[in-house]
């Protein structure tokens, strides 16, 4: 059984760089199959893609967040890794990391990318 | 970037038939899913590629699509459906855009 923790502070200050880490058990994140992404959740708000992360590092970003997002991957450890750079408090929120299926239907020739793992999620607070 | 409509809430009884709709211009020329999320939990898929549902989740739980909207069904509604339900698809890119979300309460 697949499965990914999320760790790192919770709590940053306004205008620094938040940091996340999730770890993957239960399987490869240098299996080709998946995409490994970060999806945040605003207090009592939907949710908001940020984006992957493949495992031989290629990346694609939520356009309203890609100046200031950076993702890593670390294969020897199973695990990737976000960045948030110039944090406000408009970025408090439940940070979840989770295993992307990213490929083509052969049936319809249409993108399919869903979400079958996720970590439990960890809260990020942006204060002083 | 497009987006995707939900209604903010649904109420049922126990027993009945849970619809949860979803309107997005581009749903016509894209897959839609839908996760559960309880409260203080982290989202669960329920159903992928319009219709499919993964396994684990109970049958009661279907999909189907119509051109701008997809739906979520819920037959037979149990207390522990009670929940938010997202909606969520991704152009050829891999953008992904979730609907606003639907709390379904059990009444």
């Amino acid at each position: 059984q697949v499965q990914l923790q999320e760790s790192g502070p919770g709590l940053v200050k306004p205008s620094q760089t938040l940091s996340l880490t999730c770890t993957v058990s239960g399987g490869s994140i240098s299996s080709g199959s998946f995409y490994w992404s970060w999806i945040r959740q605003h207090p009592g708000k939907g949710l908001e893609w940020i984006g992957y992360i493949y495992y031989s590092g290629s990346t694609y970003y939520n356009p309203s967040l890609e100046t200031r997002v950076t993702m890593s991957v670390h294969t020897s450890k199973n695990q990737f890794s976000l960045k948030l750079n110039s944090v406000s408090a408009a970025d408090t929120a439940v940070y979840y990391c989770a295993r992307g299926l990213l490929r083509v239907d052969l049936e319809s020739t249409m993108t399919l990318y869903y979400f079958d793992y996720w970590g439990q999620g960890t809260l990020v607070t942006v204060s002083s | 970037s497009y987006e995707l409509t939900q209604p903010p809430s649904v109420s049922v009884s126990p027993g009945q038939t849970a619809r949860i709709t979803c309107f997005g211009d581009a749903l016509p020329n894209q897959r839609a899913y839908w996760y559960q999320q309880r409260p203080g939990q982290a989202p669960v898929l329920v159903i992928y590629k319009d219709n499919e549902r993964p396994s684990g989740i109970p049958e009661r739980f279907s999909g189907s699509s119509s051109g701008t909207i997809v739906t979520l069904t819920i037959s037979g509604v149990q207390a522990e459906d009670e929940a938010d339900y997202y909606c969520q698809s991704a152009d050829s890119r891999g953008t992904v855009v979730f609907g606003g979300g639907t709390k379904l309460t059990v009444l």
